[in-house]
């Protein structure tokens, strides 16, 4: 098992581009999250999916778009970046609701800088 | 709304010595409290929750209504135990959508 794959692991913006972060698990996950970790803020929930073709928005969602179209892949998608989006994503995947359990798989992140 | 506070950026204490990582919080309902851990070059993973009551790697973390606490404890510091230490809160009216801490760096010195 590859657990939860991310990519790119690095990536360098223009204000105004648009880019998409990629995300897959293979563990038959339901529950998917996309985070952002910022120095002194912790991780802050921007999207997360209960399952296909089921999305809804996080603390942060401003900004960016997702879509759950297989069970597998879970995309990030800015619209228009700007240097407030200068951050590390993170993807998650669970099998159930992680604020039950806890329990959820990250990935290694993507860092995002916007110039 | 609810809320998690780590005061302490940064904890530095030497082997051996006991750790105590801070987390306090603000939920108007019945709380769901976790500690996340990680470590350099790893991902961040689950350590432990405040409903299994359960010792992982000594550390040990005793949910307190009364103070509204959810302090990380371990009686000896090892120097494996050194990274970064997020607390996490969710609860079932709030959509079981989970809110973490700023996050507590453990430094442990030989």
């Amino acid at each position: 098992n590859a657990g939860v794959t991310q990519t790119p692991k690095f990536q360098v913006l223009k204000t105004g581009q648009s880019m998409t972060l990629q995300c897959a698990q293979d563990m038959n996950h339901e529950y998917m999250s996309w985070y952002r970790q910022d120095p002194g803020m912790g991780l802050r929930l921007i999207h997360y999916s209960v399952g296909a073709g089921i999305t809804d928005q996080g603390e942060v969602p401003n900004g960016y778009n997702v879509s759950r179209s297989t069970t597998e892949d879970f995309p990030l998608r800015l619209l228009s970046a700007a240097p407030s989006q200068t951050s590390v994503y993170f993807c998650a995947s669970s099998y159930s609701s992680p604020g039950r359990s806890g329990e959820q798989y990250f990935g290694p992140g993507t860092r995002l800088t916007v110039t | 709304a609810q809320r998690v506070t780590q005061p302490e950026k940064l904890l530095s204490v030497f082997k051996g010595a006991p750790v105590e990582l801070k987390c306090n919080y603000s939920y108007s309902g019945s709380p769901e409290l976790f500690w996340y851990v990680q470590y350099s070059r790893q991902r961040l993973q689950l350590l432990l929750r405040h409903i299994s009551r359960e010792s992982i790697k000594g550390f040990t973390a005793d949910l307190n209504k009364g103070e509204t606490s959810f302090h990380l404890k371990k009686p000896f510091a090892q120097e494996e135990d050194s990274a970064m230490y997020y607390c996490a809160l969710s609860g079932r009216e709030y959509g079981n959508k989970l809110v973490f801490g700023a996050g507590t760096i453990l430094r442990v010195k030989s």
